[in-house]
């Protein structure tokens, strides 16, 4: 069964680094969304793409924060400076529809840590 | 604005035991309902879902019913076992296409 793949599973990194977070979305989707769960809070959505570019982002996607579709399969998060608080779990999803009945396929999730 | 209100965890219980999780929601339009579950070191996996009222989702065993009147979508299993120990998370999707998640509930099923 096709799936949602994200690497790495875990970074690691010092505040005011730069990430970029990685996802494989099912091959033959086209809408790719990023949310993210602090620790003991709600899974949050942070923004949604289609057609190489963003249809809708939340107040958490500041200029701090960009994706994009590099190529035909990886979809990237990237944090230009990290703080503290975004130490979170990071979930890449996928859907062939993009309507409120479509059910999103997600990756496993990346652990981001920033000391 | 929407929102997903799910019970508290953890949840502990002996196998065979009934299980219910209870979510409630907040939505402005007619939004499609979902159970999710995440077993340990993976992924969000859908684990049942009702686009309309008095849809009736169901897989393996698990249930849930959407229901309007009380804007509730309890997720039911009249029987659980020790694979099924993992955290469980309620969503709904709206007329956008973000989905709006629960905090999620620990189950832990003890043989």
């Amino acid at each position: 069964e096709p799936e949602v793949t994200q690497t790495p599973s875990h970074q690691v990194t010092q505040m005011g680094q730069e990430v970029i977070l990685r996802c494989v979305p099912i091959s033959n989707h086209l809408y790719f969304y990023w949310y993210r769960q602090i620790l003991g809070q709600k899974v949050e959505f942070l923004v949604s793409f289609y057609n190489n570019e963003i249809s809708e982002k939340s107040e958490i996607f500041d200029d701090q924060f960009s994706v994009e579709r590099p190529d035909g399969s990886n979809f990237t998060l990237k944090i230009r400076s990290t703080k503290l608080e975004d130490s979170a779990m990071y979930f890449c999803a996928s859907d062939s529809e993009g309507s409120s009945t479509d059910t999103q396929y997600f990756g496993p999730g990346t652990r981001l840590t920033v000391l | 604005g929407d929102s997903v209100t799910q019970m508290e965890g953890p949840v502990t219980l002996s196998e065979e035991a009934f299980l219910t999780i209870n979510c409630t929601y907040t939505a402005t339009g007619y939004p499609s309902l979902f159970w999710y579950v995440q077993y340990p070191g993976e992924g969000l996996q859908l684990l049942l879902k009702a686009t309309k009222a008095d849809d009736k989702g169901s897989n393996k065993g698990f249930e849930a019913t959407y229901r309007k009147e009380t804007t509730s979508f309890h997720l039911e299993k009249g029987s659980v076992q020790v694979s099924d120990s993992a955290v469980y998370f309620c969503a709904l999707s709206d007329t956008g296409n973000q989905f709006y998640f629960g905090t999620g509930t620990s189950l832990t099923v003890i043989p």
